[in-house]
């Protein structure tokens, strides 16, 4: 099973700031993880898939980079309504399995 | 556009069995292009795969929970269920029913139900 580690587990961010989430693989996962939105009482929204592909809808302001095991999760001019629980994914090897997680709290 | 909602009882007692079933709206589960899954978080922690099954009937299960674990298909409902037995405090967490993509390869889920709160306790 892959382990991910996903860091920080919380961050607190001004409107405007650049905010970049962290996820690390125990192998080597090649593209293979999705990165999400969740926010309290709603269903997690899909935001990026294989590392780095925004799905239709989300906003530019979000993107994705990286490869093997380390892999980035960045919001760009962060706004408002990002407030939100973001985790990621791995979908290289079964089962799949989760990171932990993100808060993002905005100021 | 496709959604996913689950149903079921919230309270559940120790080693009884817990079932819930996703009731999906907007699309197909007769779809070969999509795994119908369950996932779960317990308390504090991250978010655990339950397992998934196909529109043909073929199932996976996670193996920390596979000897409990029974993922079934309703397609005239339109539904799909989770059964885990033999259910102790540990398993209290919030149930996800969600979709996977599926060609050739996994994706991934792309949509996800909102979530069921099971609390198993006497």
């Amino acid at each position: 099973e892959t382990t991910l580690t996903q860091s920080p587990a919380f961050m607190s961010a001004t409107p405007g700031d650049k905010v970049t989430i962290s996820c690390r693989a125990s192998r080597d996962i090649d593209d293979d993880i999705n990165w999400y939105q969740q926010r309290p009482g709603k269903p997690a929204v899909f935001l990026l898939k294989e590392a780095s592909t925004l799905v239709p809808g989300v906003p530019p302001r979000f993107s994705g980079s990286g490869y093997g095991t380390h892999f980035t999760l960045t919001i760009n001019d962060i706004e408002s309504e990002d407030a939100a629980y973001y985790f990621c994914l791995q979908h290289d090897n079964f089962p799949p399995t989760f990171g932990g997680g993100t808060k993002v709290e905005l100021k | 556009q496709v959604q996913l909602q689950e149903s079921g009882p919230g309270l559940v007692k120790p080693s009884q069995t817990m079932s819930l079933t996703c009731t999906v709206s907007g699309g197909s589960v007769r779809s070969g292009d999509y795994y119908w899954e369950w996932i779960r978080q317990r308390p504090g922690e991250g978010l655990e795969y339950i397992g998934y099954i196909y529109y043909n009937g073929n199932t996976k299960y996670n193996p920390s929970l596979k000897s409990r674990v029974f993922i079934s298909l309703d397609t005239s409902r339109n539904q799909f269920s989770l059964s885990l037995n033999s259910v102790t405090a540990a398993d209290t967490a919030v149930y996800y029913c969600a979709r996977g993509l599926f060609d050739t390869y996994y994706y991934g889920v792309d949509v996800w139900g909102q979530g069921a709160t099971v609390t198993v306790s006497s």
